[in-house]
This record gives C-alpha cells, sequence and structure tokens, in this order.
C-alpha cells in the first residue's frame, strides 16, 4: 500500500492567512521528500525538497518541516493568494538511489476564500 | 522553453487498440519518468529509466512498456486497451534520481 498520507483532503483558508499542509510517511527508510503543487489541467509543479539530514528548510514564501521522530512532513505557506489554490501533494523516495521513482500521497486541496 | 514535453494532450480510443503517447524532456536530465493519475487524483510511479536501466513498478500490466530512443525520450507504448487505462498519465524526468522530478501537463487518456 502507499506509505505516504495526507490528514486532511480539503483545506479552506482566508486570502493572507498562512496555510499549513499536513502529511505523514510510514517507511523510516525514506531520505527524500518533495513537495508538488497541482494546478487544474497541469502536471505537478516542484515547490520545495528536504533531505533526511535536515528538519526545515525555506523558500520563498513556503517553508517544509521533517520530524522524522514521528514521521510527519508539513508545508507551510506564508500569506496565502488566490494563486496558492491547488491541489498539494506530498512525495517521499524511499532510498535506494531513488530510481524506482516517487512515491505520492494522496493530495490536499488548498481553497482560498476572499 | 525549456520543458517535459508530452504529446498527445488529449488521447480517446476504444478497447482493443494500441496507442502511444511521446514525452520529450530538454533539461539534459538523465532520469526519466512514467506516472499514472486515477480520477482520485492519486499519482503511482509506473516506470523509471535511468542510463538504460529500466525499472518496473511490478503491479503495472505487461501491455504498457516504455521505449527510450535517446536519453531525451521516454515514449509509452500500450498494446489492447482496456477501459481501466482511463487516466492522466504524466512523463516527468531529473537531473538525477534522488532529485526534483520535472513534470509534462499530462495526457488524459480516455477509452471507450
Amino acid at each position: 500500500g502507499e506509505s505516504v498520507g495526507l490528514h486532511l483532503p480539503t483545506l479552506s483558508v482566508q486570502e493572507g492567512d498562512n496555510s499549513i499542509i499536513n502529511c505523514a510517511y510510514s517507511n523510516s527508510a525514506s531520505d527524500y521528500f518533495i513537495w508538488y503543487k497541482q494546478e487544474s489541467g497541469k502536471g505537478p509543479q516542484f515547490i520545495i525538497d528536504i533531505r533526511s539530514n535536515m528538519d526545515k528548510r525555506q523558500g520563498q514564501r513556503v517553508t517544509v518541516l521533517l520530524n522524522k521522530t514521528v514521521k510527519h512532513l508539513s508545508l507551510q505557506i506564508a500569506a496565502t493568494q488566490p494563486g496558492d489554490s491547488a491541489v498539494y501533494f506530498c512525495a517521499e523516495n524511499l532510498g535506494g538511489g531513488g530510481a524506482d521513482g516517487l512515491t505520492f500521497g494522496k493530495g490536499t486541496h488548498l481553497i482560498i476564500q476572499p | 522553453d525549456t520543458a517535459v514535453s508530452q504529446t498527445p494532450k488529449y488521447l480517446v480510443t476504444q478497447m482493443g487498440n494500441d496507442k502511444s503517447i511521446k514525452c520529450e524532456q530538454n533539461l539534459g536530465h538523465d532520469t526519466m519518468y512514467w506516472y499514472k493519475q486515477d480520477s482520485k487524483k492519486f499519482l503511482k510511479i509506473m516506470f523509471s529509466y535511468n542510463n538504460k536501466e529500466l525499472i518496473i513498478n511490478e503491479t503495472v500490466p505487461n501491455r504498457f512498456s516504455p521505449k527510450s530512443p535517446d536519453k531525451a525520450h521516454l515514449n509509452l507504448h500500450i498494446n489492447s486497451l482496456e477501459l481501466g487505462d482511463s487516466a492522466v498519465y504524466f512523463c516527468a524526468s531529473s537531473l538525477q534520481p534522488n532529485q526534483p522530478q520535472h513534470f509534462g501537463d499530462g495526457t488524459r487518456l480516455s477509452i471507450l
């Protein structure tokens, strides 16, 4: 079965607020994690990644947190904008060099309310 | 533009037919992938191809076969299409395994 999952299928936030999207993974051998954003009719778009030797990484308006103790990954989006509306996926690589592709979670649909 | 491009964007065909989806990347990446996204948006790896090494997800029927004429292309051939093959198929590439993957915009396959 899948080893990456998300706690909420839909997350609704007010424009300007911060968004937090959570993800749980079950494989302790995973060493690389990515967050993707998918808009309707488009392919997944890379947002940010983090490797297992780190617990936090920041990008432009986004932060990824990795808690290996409880196998939890989160994506924080600051000052959410209408353009942030999309489905967000966490994905993990199960180690072994990564040639076997990514395992994706089910996705969280982020809805921005005006 | 540098990108991962797939053709066609839409493919409608009848059960039992054989079809191909093409994928090209001009990012200079060494590894390419095919994913299937079902109606519930669940993305699942089908194949990865790196330095002529093909890794196949064991759940993929052998009616599906990837073919790579060169490092920049990984095409997907599907024989004897079935209703359950209806999905969106995404091609992706990465510079090396275990690095960010860049996705095409998908091919929506509909089987009548």
